[in-house]
C-alpha cells in the first residue's frame, strides 16, 4: 500500500468552478500535511499546509483534514486557467520523512 | 517564503561522466537538505537526506557511491552523479526547511539531467 494516494486525474473543471482534490494516507501517526503545486518542468511550490483537523483557508484555497478518515483535501474556489498544474499531496510521518503522492493533474478550461 | 536555489537548471552530459548539482539556501541556514528525483509523470522520490557536517542518509535502493552528497556548510549541499548513464536521466530537486522538525519544505528550481 502506498503511503500517500491521489487520483492521478486528469481533473477538468470550467473556469470559475470549484476544483476538489483529494488525498488519503496510510500512516495514522502522520503529523503534517502539505499541498504543493507543480507546473510542467518546474519544481513544486508550497500552496498550503495543515496540521489540525478541520479547514484552513488561504485566499481561494481551502485545505481540509480529517485524521480519523486519514483524508486531506484541497479546494480551489473560482478556478483560473493559471491553476492548471499537477497538485501534489505530501504527508510527514516523522522528523524528516515526507512522502509525496503521485499528484493530480488539474486542467481549468477557459 | 524561504528561497532555495539550485544550479544548474539543465545539464546534458555523455555517458560515463560525472555531474555536480548545487543546492543553496539563500536566506536561511539549513542543517538538513533533501534530494529528490522525479521521473516523467511520477512523483518525487526521496533519494537522500543531507546533513551538514556528517554523512548523508540514503534511502533504500539508492547507491551512495553513485550519488555522492556533500553538505559542507549550512547553506550548501551538492549532489554528484558519478559515472552517469542514460537511466540516470531525471529531474533532480533539492529542498530544505528553515525549522527543525516542523515547518514547510521549500524546493529548489530543479535540475534536469540528460545523459546521452
Amino acid at each position: 500500500q502506498k503511503e500517500v494516494e491521489q487520483n492521478s486525474g486528469p481533473l477538468s473543471v470550467p473556469e470559475g468552478a470549484i476544483a476538489s482534490l483529494n488525498c488519503t494516507y496510510s500512516d495514522r501517526g502522520s503529523q503534517s500535511f502539505f499541498w504543493y503545486r507543480q507546473y510542467s518542468g518546474k519544481s513544486p511550490e508550497l500552496i498550503m499546509f495543515i496540521y489540525s483537523n478541520g479547514d484552513k483557508e488561504d485566499g481561494r484555497f481551502t485545505a481540509q483534514l480529517n485524521k480519523a478518515s486519514q483524508y486531506v483535501s484541497l479546494l480551489i474556489r473560482d478556478s483560473q486557467p493559471s491553476d492548471s498544474a499537477t497538485y501534489l499531496c505530501a504527508v510527514r510521518t516523522g522528523a524528516n520523512n515526507l512522502f509525496f503522492g503521485t499528484g493530480t493533474r488539474l486542467t481549468v478550461i477557459p | 517564503g524561504a528561497v532555495v536555489s539550485q544550479h544548474p537548471s539543465r545539464v546534458i552530459c555523455k555517458s560515463g561522466t560525472s555531474v555536480k548539482i548545487e543546492c543553496r539556501s539563500l536566506d536561511f541556514q539549513a542543517t538538513t537538505m533533501f534530494w529528490y528525483r522525479q521521473f516523467p509523470k511520477q512523483s518525487l522520490m526521496l533519494m537522500a537526506t543531507s546533513n551538514e557536517g556528517s554523512k548523508a542518509t540514503y534511502e533504500q535502493g539508492v547507491e551512495k557511491d553513485k550519488f555522492l552528497i556533500n553538505h559542507a556548510s549550512l547553506t550548501l549541499s551538492t549532489l554528484t552523479v558519478t559515472s552517469a548513464h542514460p537511466e540516470d536521466s531525471s529531474f533532480y530537486i533539492c529542498s530544505a526547511r528553515p525549522g527543525r522538525n516542523t515547518g514547510e519544505l521549500f524546493f529548489g528550481e530543479g535540475s534536469r539531467l540528460t545523459v546521452l
